[in-house]
Formats: C-alpha cells, structure tokens, sequence
C-alpha cells in the first residue's frame, strides 16, 4: 500500500531563517506531487506541483520554491522566511496530473516568529 | 479568489441524526468533485469523488449529489457519529487543477 511522510511534523522558525521541509511517497511510482498551505480556518492553497523529477511548477508567486530531486521525493524551501510563511504545509500525491483522488500526508505546522 | 465556497462555515448536529453539508462552485466547466474530511491537527482524508456525468453517488454512510444546473454539490452523512466531527472541504477540478473551498466545521453532538 502507498503512505506518503512528511516532517518535521511542526516547525518554529524565525524570521529570515532558512527552511526545508520534506516529503516523501512509498508504495508507488512516478506520482504527481503536490504542496499545500493551509491557512488557519481557511481551504487550501496549492503552492507547487511535480509531475516527474526536476519538473516543478509554480501556481503562487511567494517567498518559496520546490524541489523534485528524486521521483518519490518532494521537498518545500525557503531562503528567508517571512511572518507570512506561517501555516500547514501539506503536501499530497496522486496518479492523474492534478486531478482524481489526492492523497494528503500529515502535515507540518510551520510557525513564524 | 476561491472558486469553491460552502454555504455554512460551522454545522451541528445531533449524534444519530442526518448531516448535509452543501458547497457551491462556480466554474461549469468542473468535471470532477471530492469532498474530503480533515480532523483537527491532520491532513485531509478522502471520503467521496463524483464525475460530472453523474448526479448521485453513494459510499458508505455517504452520499454525495451534484446539480450542475445550480452548480452545487452536497455531502450527506447518515446517522452521524462522534467520530464524524472534522472539517469537510468540497473541491473541484478544473484544467487538472482542484480547487478547495473554505470548509464546514462539523460538531457532533451526544
């Protein structure tokens, strides 16, 4: 069966500090990656999707990038972080580009200071 | 901003009764809806999908309509249960790309 890792699993960092978040996917091959942020009380926000390795594509222009260094590896970075980058970063996979069923891992709360 | 929007942020609901919980879209050119569970602290979980060639489909305990002529989707929970409590997001899909409401928090009452 597939399972999909993310960590850490909550973050403090402070402001203009650097930031790697990483996420991971067993049990499958070539899926379709994708990073969220989710807001508090709000829906979520795709940030970035992958459908193979070096390909990454952006829907928010931000203070992030994304990166796909290995097929079933996805890793969310920031050089500074601003108050704003504060949120649930989830990052999901899937079998069809963007559409069918997403498969959502646990998340990791990033807190700004 | 979003495309995707829930008609009641909150929605409480007596343990055992019914729940509907209702989103609205506004693209007609959606082919493609889910409706998804997050519990407090986790990532969202899938409960049900239904194409846009359908207008009903059901799961267990879950039943899901679409009405593309008033671009809506409902989520009905049967006889609900404490565990039911979560936020439900609808989403829909859209040039490949899906788009999430804002969700309906859901308390379940003893």
């Amino acid at each position: 069966s597939q399972t999909i890792h993310q960590w850490p699993a909550t973050l403090v960092q402070p402001v203009g500090s650097p930031l790697s978040l990483e996420c991971t996917v067993e049990g499958t091959s070539n899926p379709n990656l994708y990073w969220y942020r989710q807001a508090a009380g709000r829906g979520l926000q795709l940030l970035f999707y992958s459908v193979g390795i070096g390909q990454i594509s952006s829907e928010v222009p931000q203070n992030l990038s994304a990166s796909r260094p290995q097929d079933r590896q996805f890793i969310l970075s920031s050089k500074k972080l601003l108050l704003s980058d504060s949120g649930f970063y989830l990052c999901a996979w899937s079998v069809e580009i963007a559409g069918g069923q997403q498969y959502f891992g646990p998340g990791t709360r990033l807190t700004v200071t | 901003g979003e495309s995707v929007g829930l008609h009641l942020p909150t929605l409480s609901v007596q343990e055992g009764d019914n729940s509907i919980i209702n989103c609205a879209y506004s693209n007609s050119a959606s082919d493609y809806f889910i409706w998804y569970k997050q519990e407090s602290g986790k990532g969202p979980q899938f409960i049900i999908d239904i194409r846009s060639n359908m207008d009903k489909r059901q799961g267990q305990r879950v039943t899901v309509l679409l009405n593309k002529t008033v671009k809506h989707l409902s989520l009905q929970i049967a006889a609900t249960q404490p565990g039911d409590s979560a936020v439900y997001f609808c989403a829909e899909r859209n040039d490949y790309k899906l788009s999430f409401g804002a969700g309906t928090t859901v308390t379940v009452r003893a």
